[in-house]
């Protein structure tokens, strides 16, 4: 079964400075798809940035990045220039696609992620 | 592009009534649609998996008899919650899923806050 691991459950970061969260997942597969999700006060999710596993290159979202290691199955966000609008629950998220279709996104806890003015 | 909706965005109802929410994509065919439950601070719960004019996939240890779940059309499902109780309380977010080339991407409601008195 593929697991979705956040260890920080909280971080702070100074507003304009950057500020990394971090996750790794488990799983067999070759071939899947790794997501970070915002979720606001508002509670509606936002995707944040997607990463193919097939991918090489590390994605990048204005000013949000990844840090993709396939091999130690590590997915970080970077924040750069973090921004009040930047606080929020962030998850991370893992997806694959089989031969019966859609598959199910798999979370981690979450970490939330406070800017301080 | 990609929007899904969600009603009510908030409801009360009595202990041992049902109430139905809905979740439609509006501007695009969904072929599946996608249940989850979160509790506060934590991360979502997939509860079941639809595909248009199938019976619904539940995950384990979410009871079918409590949750229904409907995917009547591409752009509509509805989950009722029977006979709620006060441990039924959450909120409830429901996402569909793009045509069968990016099925590894959800798409998301705004979320149906349940309250059960």
């Amino acid at each position: 079964a593929q697991t979705v691991t956040q260890s920080q459950p909280e971080m702070s970061v100074q507003e304009a400075e950057t500020v990394t969260l971090s996750c790794t997942y488990d799983t067999s597969e070759s071939d899947y798809y790794l997501f970070w999700y915002k979720q606001p006060p508002s509670r509606q999710m936002i995707l944040v940035i997607r990463q193919e596993a097939y991918k090489q290159q590390n994605a990048t979202e204005n000013r949000f990045s990844v840090n993709f290691q396939k091999a130690a199955k590590s997915f970080s966000l970077k924040i750069s220039d973090s921004q009040l609008g930047d606080a929020a629950m962030y998850f991370c998220a893992y997806s694959f696609e089989s031969n019966f279709g859609n598959e199910k996104l798999t979370f981690g806890t979450g970490t939330r992620l406070t800017i301080i003015p | 592009g990609a929007v899904v909706s969600q009603h009510p965005s908030w409801v009360i109802c009595k202990s041992g009534t049902s109430v139905k929410i809905e979740c439609r994509s509006l501007d695009f065919q969904a072929t599946t649609m996608f249940w989850y439950r979160q509790f506060p601070k934590q991360s979502l719960m997939l509860m079941a998996t639809s595909n248009e004019g199938s019976k619904a996939t539940y995950e384990q240890g979410v009871e079918k008899d409590k949750f229904l779940i409907n995917h009547a059309s591409l752009t509509l499902s509805t989950l009722t919650v029977t006979s709620a109780h006060p441990e039924d309380s959450s909120f409830y977010i429901c996402s569909a899923s793009w045509l069968p080339i990016r099925s590894y991407e959800q798409y998301f409601g705004p979320g149906t806050r349940l309250t059960v008195t």
